[in-house]
Parts: C-alpha cells; sequence; structure tokens
C-alpha cells in the first residue's frame, strides 16, 4: 500500500539554525500539509498546499516557515531560523481528490538545543 | 480553542468485548470526521471516516456514529483486540469556501486492551 515518508526520523539542531524537513507523499495525491504535535499536546495544523501553491495557514507558520514542492515528488518544510518551541514531531500528509482522508507519514522529530 | 474534545484520556476494556470512544465538536461547519489510531514513534494511521449526511459508518468490527444535533461522534471497536491498544485521535475538517479540509484534532484517548 502506498504511504507517505518522511526524513530525517529525527534531526538535531542548534537554535537558530535552518532546518528542511522533507516529505514524499503518495504519488498521485494533490493536497499535502503539514502538521506538528509537540510533546503532550495536540496534533495542529500548520499549513495546507495545492496546486503549487499555499492554500491555507495556521497562526503558527509565521514568517519563519516555508514550504516548497522543489519537484514532482517531495513537498519540503523549511523553517528559517529555529527556536527552542519548535521542538515537537512534525507529520506530513497527504489526499486526493474530495472527501478523502488524509495519510499521515511517520514523522520527523525536531530537536532544538 | 477546543474546536474537537475527547474528554477520556485514558480507557481500559477487557479482550473480547466491545470499546467505545468519545469525541465532541463545537464548529457546525465540520462536515468530515474521521477516526485516526497512533502507535508510539509512528504517524496518526487512518481508520475510519464519516460524512456529515450520514449518521453512521461501518468497517469490519470498526462503526462510527454521527449525532449531529448533539455535535457527538462515537468510534465502537468490536469485539476489542489486545491490537487495538493505541492512543485513538478524532479529526474533523470543513470542506467550506477555499479550504482543502485542513484536520482539527482532539487530544485523543489511549485505549488499552486486556487479553
Amino acid at each position: 500500500e502506498p504511504e507517505v515518508t518522511q526524513t530525517p526520523s529525527h534531526q538535531v539542531t542548534q537554535m537558530g539554525q535552518e532546518v528542511i524537513l522533507r516529505c514524499v507523499p503518495i504519488s498521485n495525491h494533490l493536497y499535502f500539509y503539514w502538521y506538528r504535535q509537540i510533546l503532550g499536546q495536540k496534533v495542529e495544523f500548520l499549513v495546507s498546499f495545492y496546486n503549487n501553491e499555499i492554500s491555507e495557514k495556521s497562526e503558527i507558520f509565521d514568517d519563519q516557515f516555508s514550504v516548497e514542492r522543489p519537484d514532482g515528488s517531495n513537498f519540503t518544510l523549511k523553517i528559517r531560523s529555529t527556536k527552542l518551541e519548535d521542538s515537537a514531531m512534525y507529520f506530513c500528509a497527504s489526499k486526493g481528490v474530495g472527501n478523502q482522508p488524509q495519510h499521515f507519514g511517520d514523522g520527523t522529530r525536531l530537536s532544538i538545543l | 480553542d477546543q474546536q474537537v474534545k475527547q474528554n477520556s484520556p485514558s480507557l481500559s476494556v477487557q479482550e473480547g468485548r466491545i470499546s467505545i470512544l468519545n469525541c465532541d465538536y463545537t464548529n457546525s461547519m465540520f462536515d468530515y470526521f474521521l477516526w485516526y489510531k497512533k502507535y508510539p514513534a509512528e504517524g496518526p494511521t487512518f481508520l475510519i471516516s464519516i460524512s456529515s449526511i450520514k449518521d453512521k459508518n461501518e468497517d469490519g468490527r470498526f462503526t462510527v456514529f454521527l449525532n449531529k444535533s448533539a455535535k457527538h461522534l462515537s468510534l465502537h471497536i468490536v469485539p476489542s483486540q489486545p491490537g487495538d491498544s493505541a492512543v485513538y485521535f478524532c479529526a474533523a475538517s470543513a470542506n467550506y469556501g477555499g479550504s482543502q479540509g485542513n484536520l482539527i484534532f482532539g487530544k485523543g484517548t489511549k485505549l488499552s486492551v486486556k487479553p
């Protein structure tokens, strides 16, 4: 069964450094998402992406965040200057057309030191 | 801002019995509801969904019930198996306007099924 893959599984970065989280969505999906889950808290929506542009973003997704689909397969989340509070699990998801469920990757654990 | 609430952080059930997980929501614009199961160190795995035009959807041992007037949904697992032990998340989305259906999650309920 096709699945969403995320790399790396764990990323440790110094505060203030840039980090790029990578995702390969399911191949025939058109909608792409990033979510995050801070330890002990809810899974929170960050951003959705469709037709090569951001469809919607949450308050969390400020100017330090950006997303890109650099080629036909990858979908990336960049945090320009990381802060301690960016430490979380980051999940990528994708879905097909219509009322289809979103399928999630196994996440990247981001640890900011 | 708790638009989706799962008020029971944990539930323990005997193998073979029914597990009932509950979820309440406040936003009347939600029109699509999903349940996800999550094991440690893995991402949420889609389990079952229901559109707001239905009140029940069944898939094998899993049934989701939706009560729109009460803004409540529940997931029934019958019979429960030890492999069902996981955290279960309720999620909702609204496909109105230009929204692409970003999901709003509850806090999750940790289900433990005892052999």
